[in-house]
C-alpha cells in the first residue's frame, strides 16, 4: 500500500530565510506527487504537482519541489519565506490503479510552518 | 467563479443526533470525495464517488453515509453511530476519479462539534 511520511510536524523559520519541507513516499511504481497548503480553518490549495519529465517542478507562490526517485522523496522548497507562508503543508501521492479503478490520493500528516518576523 | 461550497461552516450537534453536511460543486467534475481531518493525522478518506448514483467506502466510512443523486452535489450524513464525530470535514472534487494525475479541488470545510 502506498504511504507518505512528512518527518517534521512543526518547522519554524525567520522571514526571509530559505525553507525545505520534507516528504518521503512508499510506492512501487512511478508516483503522482502533490503538495497542498492549508491556512487555518480553510480548505486545501494545490501548490504544485509532479507526474513525469523534469524532476524539478515549479508551483505557485514561489514554491518548487524536486522529485528524487533514488531517495523516494519530493521535498518542497522556497528560497525566501514570507510571513504569509505560515500555514500547514501536506504532501500527497496518487497511484494509477489502471482502467476504471480509483486512483486513491494518500496524504501525509502535514507540516505546520511558523514564520517569525 | 467555479468552485466548491460547503455549508454550514460551523455545526453543532447533540449526541445521538444525525446531521448532514452539504457539498456542492460547479466545476462539472465527475468525482467527489469526503475527508475527515483531525490534528496531526492528515486527511482520511470517508467516502468517494466517481460518478452520479455511485459511491464507495473509503478508509473510515463507519458511522457515515452519503448520496450522489446529482453530479454537483455530494452530501455527507454523520450518524449517531459515529462514536467520535467532532472533526473538520473537507469535501473535494476532481475531473475524474480514475486518472491519478487529476488534482483534487477542496471546499472551505465544515467544523462539526458534538456537544
Amino acid at each position: 500500500a502506498q504511504s507518505v511520511t512528512q518527518p517534521d510536524i512543526h518547522i519554524t523559520v525567520s522571514e526571509g530565510a530559505s525553507l525545505e519541507l520534507r516528504c518521503n513516499y512508499s510506492y512501487g511504481a512511478t508516483p503522482y506527487l502533490f503538495w497542498y497548503v492549508q491556512s487555518p480553518g480553510q480548505g486545501l490549495q494545490l501548490l504544485l504537482k509532479y507526474f513525469s519529465g523534469d524532476t524539478l517542478v515549479q508551483g505557485i507562490k514561489g514554491f518548487e519541489a524536486e522529485f528524487k526517485r533514488s531517495q523516494s522523496s519530493f521535498n518542497l522548497r522556497k528560497p525566501s519565506v514570507h510571513w504569509s507562508d505560515a500555514a500547514e503543508y501536506f504532501c500527497a501521492v496518487s497511484m494509477d490503479a489502471g482502467g476504471t479503478s480509483y486512483g486513491k490520493l494518500t496524504f501525509g500528516q502535514g507540516t505546520i510552518l511558523t514564520v517569525h518576523p | 467563479d467555479g468552485g466548491i461550497t460547503q455549508s454550514p461552516k460551523y455545526l453543532f450537534r447533540k449526541e445521538g443526533q444525525n446531521v448532514t453536511l452539504s457539498c456542492e460543486q460547479n466545476l462539472n467534475h465527475d468525482a467527489m470525495y469526503w475527508y475527515r481531518q483531525d490534528p496531526g493525522q492528515g486527511l482520511r478518506l470517508i467516502y468517494y464517488s466517481q460518478i452520479v448514483n455511485d459511491f464507495q467506502k473509503g478508509d473510515i466510512a463507519e458511522g457515515y453515509s452519503v448520496s450522489r443523486e446529482k453530479k454537483e452535489s455530494f452530501p455527507l450524513t454523520v450518524t449517531s453511530a459515529q462514536k467520535n464525530p467532532t472533526a473538520f470535514y473537507l469535501c473535494a472534487s476532481s475531473l475524474s476519479g480514475t486518472a491519478p494525475y487529476n488534482e483534487q479541488f477542496f471546499g472551505p470545510g465544515t467544523r462539526l462539534t458534538v456537544l
